[in-house]
């Protein structure tokens, strides 16, 4: 099983903070990465496919990169509204497995 | 518009059997794979299952493999997850998700209990 390890758990940010968080997987998974994010009490939102590409509606803030085993997300200017849990998901080998998120909070 | 509507969910007692339900619609559903994952309560996301679009293959977690099977009903475009020898720690809210892969969207899910 592909786990991934994603940090940091937890953080408080300040808006317009540039925020970074890192998924590593135990084995290479290619692009085959994707993230979510997941607002309190709602269904979890696809941002990000395939490592960077960003799904449409989803603010040009958040970006992604990486390949093989080290990925990350980036909000370039945290707002208010980006306070959530965000998890990685790989889809590169079977079983499909997420991270154990990263939640965000603003201060 | 895409939407996806779970149902199913409740109480069930340990060893157990329940089915879930989830009624797509907006988009073509024997051109997607589909998806179920969970999220017990206050934890973070599980893969449980994924059928493809292409031959309706079938693939399944660990923790679930050879209790839960899922399947889909073309005519009805309503995806299935038989969930049989229910235990507690498969108490979690389930979700279906759009796609195979990237899970494009999300229902809003349906609550299993597994409790005495």
């Amino acid at each position: 099983e592909t786990v991934l390890t994603q940090s940091p758990d937890f953080q408080a940010v300040t808006p317009n903070e540039k925020v970074t968080i890192t998924c590593r997987a135990s084995q290479s998974i290619g692009t085959s990465l994707h993230w979510y994010q997941q607002k309190r009490d709602q269904s979890p939102k696809l941002l990000i496919k395939y490592a960077s590409q960003s799904m449409s509606g989803v603010p040009s803030r958040f970006s992604g990169s990486g390949s093989g085993t080290d990925f990350t997300l980036t909000i370039s200017s945290l707002e208010a509204e980006d306070a959530a849990a965000y998890y990685c998901h790989q889809t590169g080998s079977l079983p499909y497995t997420f991270g154990q998120g990263t939640k965000l909070e603003i201060k | 518009e895409v939407q996806l509507v779970e149902s199913g969910g409740g109480l069930v007692q340990p060893g157990g059997s329940l089915r879930l339900s989830c009624g797509a619609s907006g988009f073509t559903f024997s051109t997607y794979g589909m998806s179920w994952v969970r999220q017990a309560p206050g934890k973070g996301l599980e893969w449980v299952s994924s059928i493809s679009n292409s031959d309706d293959s079938t693939y399944y977690g660990d923790s679930v493999k050879g209790r839960f099977t899922i399947s889909r009903d073309h005519s009805k475009n309503t995806l299935y997850l038989q969930m049989n020898s229910l235990r507690a720690e498969d108490t979690a809210l389930y979700y279906c998700a759009m796609n195979q892969w990237d899970l494009l969207q999300w229902g809003q899910g349906t609550l299993v209990t597994v409790s005495s």
